[in-house]
């Protein structure tokens, strides 16, 4: 049974470009959730998306922006990329009938 | 706005020895996660509180959920090595639309 993969596992980028990162949820989960980790920081809510529509979204700029596809998985977009964005960007899957949220391994982004 | 507050940020302690995390949350909660984070590593779920009262148990890690006060604790018990890790705390919102982490506990167990 896999669990929450993402990639790339790592990416750099520089300043100004955009940048795109992918999760496939768990098996049998249905919404997606985008966390924010920079170094020696807790994770950050940036949005959660289900049935293909963003529920709920934290305190983040409009050059993030996601999608969720009719199969569950999920991308994460941020344009206009700032040095500032240079984080450790978390996916997390869960359903109605699961009790935590499931982490995959993240995508380290770095912005130079 | 929902708000998590977790303390201490930093504990170094002796093996064998006793301790407690604290978090505290501003607004009422649908349920309070407890997370280990090892360095370089996602995040690995250690309990999941859903009611007030609730406790729950493993290993030498025993979290427990006092909703009135707004307040979880995770107490390790005869600290070993392999407990070094960064501890969170995390609270839904109503709904669990959100879920918001606290700083983080960095703990570090001295053999």
């Amino acid at each position: 049974d896999a669990g929450v993969t993402q990639s790339p596992t790592h990416l750099i980028k520089t300043r100004g470009q955009q940048v795109t990162l992918r999760c496939s949820p768990k098996s049998g989960h249905d919404t997606v959730s985008w966390y924010q980790q920079a170094l020696g920081q807790g994770p950050q809510f940036i949005f959660q998306y289900y049935e293909e529509e963003e529920r709920q979204r934290g305190n983040f700029p409009d050059r993030f922006s996601g999608h969720q596809f009719p199969n569950y998985s999920s991308e994460l977009n941020v344009n206009a990329l700032l040095l500032g964005d240079s984080a450790l960007y978390l996916c997390a899957s869960s359903s109605p009938y699961s009790e935590a949220l499931h982490f995959g391994n993240g995508t380290r982004l770095t912005v130079t | 706005e929902l708000k998590v507050e977790q303390n201490p940020l930093f504990l170094s302690m002796q093996e064998g020895k006793n301790y407690t995390i604290y978090c505290n949350y501003s607004t009422t909660s649908d349920r309070l996660y407890w997370y280990r984070q090892d360095p370089g590593k996602s995040l690995e779920s250690l309990f999941v509180l859903l009611s007030n009262g609730a406790v729950k148990q493993e290993g030498r890690l025993m979290a427990s959920l006092d909703t009135k006060a707004r307040l979880s604790t995770l107490h390790i018990t005869a600290a070993v090595h392999d407990l070094s890790a960064t501890y969170f705390c995390a609270v839904a919102n109503t709904g669990g639309f959100k879920t918001i982490f606290g700083a983080g506990t960095r703990l570090f167990v001295k053999a």
